[in-house]
């Protein structure tokens, strides 16, 4: 099946640094990816939506200019949490839908564990 | 997008079928119901859709009544890897955004 590649699965920084997160699709192409974030036994909780060459549309409540969504390629989106705090500590996991795809199968990252000391 | 209702939580005994029902009594014609799972600590996977007939794969099978108002997804041989959290959504096949409920934390026990 399809790969999608989430690098770092684990980051630890100091608080008001800026830490870049990369979602790469390994054998398909992808013009949509996701970002979610999940919070200790929650739910997934959609963050943006990024088109290739497209700006990314964030959900309502997601700041833009904290999260930097960049979707240069239809193989890479990277997220770039900026100045970073303790509560934006969480797991963030990205999802790619196959530019071919006719249904919602996406495929999602293993994950980054953020923690902001 | 219609909301879907499932149980919080349910156990499961190792090599036994686990039925993870999901209502979606809201739902329309043209939307589909999709199950994902997500094992902790680990990004979610795809496991089975359908539209209204029954479906099945490698993972699971999924019965959807015939007033499409909810639907069970089978796993025929529970085994201790299934212990996930297993995600019911309903949506149309078009450009748009998958959103995830709450879930049902399935545990297999030996």
């Amino acid at each position: 099946g399809a790969v999608v590649s989430q690098h770092p699965s684990r980051v630890i920084c100091k608080s008001g640094t800026s830490v870049k997160i990369e979602c790469r699709s390994l054998d398909f192409q992808a013009t949509t990816m996701f970002w979610y974030r999940q919070f200790p036994k929650k739910s997934l909780m959609l963050m943006a939506t990024s088109n290739e060459g497209s700006k990314a549309t964030y959900e309502q409540g997601v700041e833009k200019d904290k999260f930097l969504i960049n979707h240069a390629s239809l193989t890479l989106s990277t997220l770039t949490v900026t100045s970073a705090h303790p509560e934006d500590s969480s797991f963030y996991i990205c999802s790619a839908r196959p530019q071919e795809a006719t249904n919602e199968k996406l495929f999602f990252g293993s994950g980054t564990q953020l923690s902001v000391l | 997008d219609a909301k879907t209702t499932q149980p919080t939580s349910m156990d499961c005994a190792e090599g036994r079928a686990a039925n993870l029902p999901c209502n979606h009594s809201t739902i329309s014609g043209n939307e589909y119901v999709y199950w994902y799972r997500q094992i902790h600590s680990q990004g979610p996977q795809y496991i089975i859709h359908g539209l209204k007939n029954n479906e099945t794969n490698e993972m699971a099978s999924l019965i959807i009544t015939e007033d499409r108002k909810s639907s069970t997804l089978i796993l025929p041989h529970a085994t201790l890897r299934d212990t996930a959290v297993y995600y019911c959504i309903v949506k149309t096949d078009s450009w748009g955004k998958l959103q995830f409920g709450a879930g049902t934390q399935v545990v297999v026990t030996p």
